[in-house]
């Protein structure tokens, strides 16, 4: 089945740093996710990227769709101590609503 | 605050046992989708409810099933229950049209599943 391959698995930054996390895969994927989950909650939306070569804005983050539909990266600029917590990277691909998760990255801010 | 709840939100079962996890969608959302999330990993697509019918499944087993309901509220079950099944029992709730037509899944809190 397909699976995303998301790097890093976990990252301990300075407060203040630039962050970066991609994800490939081994198909296609005809949409872009990228969402963060604390701790007790469920995955909350932060950009999506519906078209290839597509980069977005959401405040601090940025995110692209790769040209070859195969993989996505996030940027968080200037982190701050409440970017902490788990980023997921997902793809759909016309199934519906249905999502493939990669496997997470979890980012410490240190003060 | 998404809108989408889930209950319980802790569950105890022993092994061979059933259970039942609850899901209300948002308003207005008439697809419901159900994920696994093991410790440590992303979720996992079990399967999506759409106007009271399956409208698809990953891979998961038959021991797996699920209800909506006409206000497009949702169960899972799970029958047979086996150690591995212990995880976070995630609900999202959106439009049919998928992501491409900007429909956001939002996810409930999840239901925390410990099979001993």
């Amino acid at each position: 089945g397909q699976q995303l391959n998301q790097s890093p698995q976990s990252m301990f930054i300075q407060e203040g740093e630039d962050v970066s996390m991609n994800c490939t895969s081994s198909s296609i994927f005809n949409t872009w996710l990228w969402y963060k989950q604390d701790p007790g909650e469920g995955p909350v939306l932060l950009i999506a990227l519906y078209k290839a070569g597509e980069l977005t804005s959401n405040g601090r983050l940025t995110a692209q769709f790769g040209i070859t539909r195969k993989d996505s990266f996030l940027n968080i600029s200037a982190s701050i101590p409440s970017d902490v917590g788990i980023y997921f990277c997902a793809g759909n691909n016309n199934a519906g609503n249905m999502l493939t998760f990669g496997g997470g990255t979890r980012l410490m801010v240190k003060p | 605050e998404t809108g989408v709840t889930q209950s319980p939100t802790h569950l105890i079962k022993t092994r061979g046992q059933q259970v039942t996890l609850r899901c209300s969608s948002q308003s207005g959302h008439n697809t419901v989708s159900w994920y696994q999330q093991a410790l440590g990993q992303g979720p996992q697509f079990i399967f999506q409810y759409y106007r009271e019918e399956e409208n698809g499944r990953g891979n998961f087993p038959p021991r797996f099933s699920g209800l909506q309901f006409p206000n497009y509220s949702s169960e899972l079950n799970v029958n047979a229950l086996e150690l591995d099944d212990s995880a976070l029992y995630l609900c999202a709730s959106s439009g049919r049209r998928g992501p491409q037509r900007g429909e956001t899944q939002y996810f409930g809190p999840g239901t925390r599943l410990l099979v001993l």
